[in-house]
């Protein structure tokens, strides 16, 4: 069974603390996406990745950057955390030339 | 820019009635057009998608009406039950850049008994 983890359900940070969220997939796909889901706005694609070692910027970059050192783990992480940043993240991988994506089951982050 | 414009934001509906979600696009090189379902506490899922050389595709009570003039895309939920009650998200993708989809807003859908 296709199956994407990330690494926590609710975390709760202080501004301007570093935060990591990690994303697991077990199905060897070569893209991996990070979104982030409020209501009202969908979701919107902060970064996504095509390889290990490669990055693309999404629509919403800013206060963001990411790794993917291995094929199956891609981490956002938020520099110094704020409370605009507040919301839900869920990542998703695609296997090349097929177009179903597969989401994890989101992290809920609260700044405070 | 919000490339894919979804509406209505929420829908209530009767048992056994049909909800309609609609969708419009403006990158007409957007080739793959899906449907995703998201329950609460849970990621999105595929529920059914489309590609433009087709005008319709129908999967059990779910209908994906596809209309590549006006670059407009629509979900039909045919005897609408309360499990189907969940938030609907439209997607559009390329199929360069990894796939990445461009969803939009979401609706919010409960049906009621």
């Amino acid at each position: 069974d296709v199956k994407v983890t990330q690494s926590s359900r609710y975390l709760v940070k202080r501004t301007g603390e570093k935060v990591f969220l990690e994303c697991v997939q077990d199905m060897d796909h070569e893209n991996m996406f990070w979104y982030r889901q409020d209501p009202g706005l969908g979701l919107r694609l902060i970064y996504f990745s095509y390889d290990v070692k490669m990055k693309e910027k999404g629509d919403i970059p800013e206060g963001y950057s990411v790794s993917r050192e291995k094929k199956e783990r891609f981490s956002l992480i938020l520099e110094s955390a704020s409370t605009n940043q507040t919301s839900m993240y869920l990542c998703a991988s695609i296997m090349s030339g097929v177009a179903e994506a597969f989401f994890g089951q989101g992290t809920r982050l609260t700044v405070v | 820019q919000q490339q894919v414009k979804q509406s209505p934001q929420s829908l209530i509906v009767q048992k056994g009635g049909i909800s309609i979600i609609n969708c419009a696009y403006e990158n007409t090189a957007f080739d793959y057009f899906p449907w995703y379902q998201q329950f609460p506490g849970k990621g999105p899922a595929l529920l059914i998608a489309i590609r433009p050389d087709v005008s319709e595709k129908k999967e059990g009570r779910f209908t994906i009406s596809f209309n590549k003039s006006a670059k407009q895309f629509s979900l039909h939920i045919m005897d609408s039950q309360p499990g189907d009650s969940a938030t609907y998200f439209c997607a559009a993708s390329n199929g360069g850049g990894g796939n990445k989809l461009t969803f939009g807003t979401g609706t919010q859908l409960k049906v009621e008994l």
